[in-house]
Order: C-alpha cells, then structure tokens, then sequence
C-alpha cells in the first residue's frame, strides 16, 4: 500500500536551535496534516494544508505543502524544552477513501 | 467545544476474547475513523464510518468491525483476539468535507 517516507527518524535538539523534518510520498496528495504525539496520549493536530505551495504557520512553526504535491515539510524555530515528542506527517491521496496514510515518525529529543 | 473522548483507556484481554471500544465524536462533526497504532510505527488505517455506514476500510481482517451511532458515537469491535492485537487504538473524528481528523486519548489494549 501506499506509504510516507519522513525523514529524520530521530533528532536531538538544544533549546533555541530550529528543527526540520519532511515527508515524501510516490503518489500525489491531496491534503497533508502534521501531528505531535506525546508519550502514551493520541496525535494533536498542529497544521492543516489543502493545497500545492501552500505555506502556513502556527506559533513557532512553519509547514509547506510542496508545489508537485509529493511532499511536505514542517520547521519548527527556537525550540524549547515541550517541543520534544514524536511528530507525524499524514496525508490523503486520491484513492484513500477517507483513509489518513501515515509516516513513521521523527522523534525529538534533548541532546545531553 | 468537546473534543474526542474514548473509553476505556487501557484494557487486558485474554487470547480467543472479544473487545468493544468506544469513542464519542468531536461535537459538529461527520466522520469517525479508527486507527491501530503498533508500538514505534504511525498510526493505520482500520476503518471510516460516516452517516452510520462504513466509508472505506484499511488492510484489516473482518474480525474487526464497527458501528457509528445516530449521535456521531462509535464502537470497534475486535474478534477473536490475537497477542498481535496488542497496541494503541485511536479514534479520530473530522468533517468529511476538509479532511481533516482530531484524534482521541487512544485505548491501549493488551492481549495476553
């Protein structure tokens, strides 16, 4: 089936460093969501993005939805501390039905 | 403005048993989708109900079925528990208009 590639699995951050994660897909998506995950509680939707160049921002971050529709990002600038969790790119393709395909994740962490 | 509740929040099962979760819906909205969410991976895709019918399902076996409820409620049943049942389980409600989904706290069900 149809699968999100997310890159990177994993990053450390210090307070105040900026953070970048993005998706890419094989097919072409119609809508692309990003969400923060925290230990044990379910996705909390941060963006929402309906169409190709889209820009848009909540607070301290910045997502894009890529102008050939294969790909997304999101930037996260002057982290802090509550930042760290898992986020997740999801999107919906034409042939979902409903269906919110998922990546697997970046995880953020405190570097030592 | 609610937001989406689940119940219960953890459950342990025995091989062979039957499960019934609930969720209620994000008050105004139209769709209730459920997710299986595997320890490490982003969440899948196991089925969409809308106007109380199902609305599209992911790759996963009869045994799991559903049922969404004149008041936007829904229920997941699973059959015939297997220990790979074992994982998160989340409800999301959207509009079946913008696509988007809001996610519950998600029931954690063991099966030993």
């Amino acid at each position: 089936g149809q699968q999100l590639n997310q890159s990177p699995q994993s990053m450390f951050i210090q307070e105040g460093e900026d953070v970048s994660m993005n998706c890419t897909s094989s097919s072409i998506f119609n809508t692309w969501l990003w969400y923060k995950q925290d230990p044990g509680e379910g996705p909390v939707l941060l963006i929402a993005l309906y169409k190709a160049g889209e820009l848009t921002s909540n607070g301290r971050l910045t997502a894009q939805f890529g102008i050939t529709r294969k790909d997304s990002f999101l930037n996260i600038s002057a982290s802090i501390p509550s930042d760290v969790g898992i986020y997740f790119c999801a999107g919906h393709y034409g042939g979902s039905q409903g269906n919110l395909i998922f990546g697997k994740g970046t995880k953020l962490s405190v570097k030592p | 403005e609610t937001g989406v509740t689940q119940s219960p929040t953890h459950l342990i099962k025995t091989r062979g048993q039957q499960v019934t979760l609930r969720c209620s819906s994000q008050s105004g909205h139209n769709t209730v989708s459920w997710y299986q969410q595997a320890l490490g991976q982003g969440p899948q895709f196991i089925f969409q109900y809308y106007r109380e019918e199902e609305n599209g399902r992911g790759n996963f076996p009869p045994r799991f079925s559903g049922l969404q409820f004149p008041n936007y409620s829904s229920e997941l049943n699973v059959n015939a528990l297997e220990l790979d049942d074992s994982a998160l389980y989340l409800c999301a409600s959207g509009d079946r208009v913008s696509d988007t989904q809001y996610f519950g706290p998600g029931t954690r069900l063991t099966v030993l």
